[in-house]
């Protein structure tokens, strides 16, 4: 079956620590997403790449960090710089700018 | 930059019945696209209606039917014969043909009553 899958499901991050949440696309798409979304909120994009080695930031960059060296993998860094990274990530992605953006099952990360 | 207004945080509606949920967005482009998107409480976000805005006629999926009206950048989803699975929380998002990213309402949450 064709998708995006995002692992894990749920992560735990200590004070200092940085994480990493992976993201892994099946369906041949050029764009990938990374968005968060807070509680009772909408989504926000953190960063974004629409072709392999090249990422541009989005909305709330800041504390976090991407590489994207195969078109099926985007992962996303949350680094201790981050100091309020319990959210829902979402990742997502889209065969180019005119098509439908496809999400992931989503990452909920929590700090101990 | 683009916004996203859904101005009512909360809906319900009766199963059976019909229920339209607000979006208004603000763009200077005249080229872009529309989504309304249902997370229900897994949080998988899923893709409802998609609606180009090239298109004078309102996007239809079975029981969700949109009302574009672009000229006064409304955007709303109809609902029609509600059902309990219909219940979750709904995202309008608008998209421009040019830029890459979706850019999100606060959200609507849905309940449906049996």
């Amino acid at each position: 079956d064709g998708g995006i899958t995002q692992s894990p499901k749920y992560l735990f991050r200590k004070e200092g620590q940085n994480v990493t949440l992976s993201c892994e696309q099946n369906l041949n798409h050029d764009a990938m997403y990374w968005y968060r979304q807070d509680p009772g909120q909408g989504l926000r994009l953190i960063y974004y790449s629409q072709i392999v080695n090249d990422f541009q930031k989005g909305d709330i960059a800041e504390g976090y960090s991407v590489s994207r060296e195969k078109k099926e993998s985007f992962p996303l860094t949350v680094t201790s710089a981050q100091k309020n990274p319990t959210a829902f990530y979402l990742c997502a992605s889209s065969i180019s700018p005119r098509g439908s953006v496809h999400f992931g099952a989503g990452t909920r990360l929590s700090v101990l | 930059a683009q916004t996203v207004t859904q101005s009512q945080p909360e809906m319900s509606v009766q199963e059976a019945e019909t229920v339209t949920l607000s979006c208004t967005y603000d763009t200077s482009e005249s080229d872009y696209y529309l989504f309304w998107y249902k997370q229900p409480p897994s949080r998988q976000m899923i893709l409802v209606i998609r609606q180009e805005a090239y298109k004078q006629q309102n996007a239809t999926e079975n029981r969700f039917s949109v009302n574009f009206q672009k000229a006064a950048k409304s955007f709303s989803l109809k609902i029609s014969d509600s059902q309990l699975g219909d219940a979750a929380m709904y995202f309008c998002a608008y998209r421009s043909a040019k830029g890459n990213k979706l850019v999100f309402g606060a959200g609507t949450i849905l309940r449906v009553k049996s």
